[in-house]
């Protein structure tokens, strides 16, 4: 049982590359969101999704995109790397138990980005 | 916007000891949640406890929830070098999507041999 998969653990991008951090979960969870954490400031939630084709932007959405074509997957697309981008990056996942019951996310063991 | 934050910002103690960490929030909640990140790894979930749920056990550890001061605590009893890591709390917020969680910055504990 893998739980939730990050690829790559490292990357080092240039000012204006773009790339795609991967996140595959085995878990069936309905929701998948992806944080970044930045020394000092925790983590901010960058964007997340309650099912397949539903995406929602959450604290930090600028300057990343996200698709959920399927359950598994929820792939983060950073447009043109900015240093401010420089970050490390969390893929989380969870069941849907409703919001009043909540439920415990599932962090995948994150990706080191570094934006020169 | 920060809902939770965890006090002390950093702690040590030796072996055996009791360490406790606490962490208030701002808006009403559902529920708030710890977790732990070992350094360089993903954050694991500890416990969870529900608005309606003043305190609950899992093992070494207890953790408080007082609604009315919109604070927790975190009690980790006789506690082990493998307890060193950092520790953080989250919420959801009231009206959110479940699963959004609001994290605090986090409390480093060090535990000495």
């Amino acid at each position: 049982n893998a739980g939730v998969t990050q690829t790559p653990k490292f990357q080092v991008l240039k000012t204006g590359q773009s790339m795609t951090l991967q996140c595959a979960q085995d878990m069936n969870h309905e929701y998948m969101s992806w944080y970044r954490q930045d020394p000092g400031m925790g983590l901010r939630l960058i964007h997340y999704s309650v099912g397949a084709g539903i995406t929602d932007q959450g604290e930090v959405p600028n300057g990343y995109n996200v698709s959920r074509s399927t359950t598994e997957d929820f792939p983060l697309r950073l447009l043109s790397a900015a240093p401010s981008q420089t970050s490390v990056y969390f893929c989380a996942s969870s069941r849907f138990e409703g919001q009043e019951w909540g439920s415990p996310l599932h962090f995948g063991n994150g990706t080191r980005l570094t934006v020169t | 916007s920060q809902q939770g934050e965890e006090d002390p910002q950093a702690l040590s103690i030796q072996e055996g000891e009791n360490a406790t960490m606490n962490c208030s929030y701002k808006t009403s909640i559902n529920n708030l949640q710890w977790y732990r990140q070992n350094s360089g790894r993903g954050l694991v979930h500890l416990i969870l406890i529900r608005s309606n749920e003043r305190e609950k056990h899992s093992g070494r550890l207890r953790v408080t929830l007082d609604t009315s001061k919109k604070s927790s605590s975190l009690l980790i009893t006789a506690s082990r070098a493998a307890d060193t890591a950092s520790y953080f709390c989250a919420t959801d917020y009231y009206g959110g999507s479940q699963g959004n969680l609001i994290f605090g910055k986090g409390t480093k504990l060090s535990v000495k041999p």
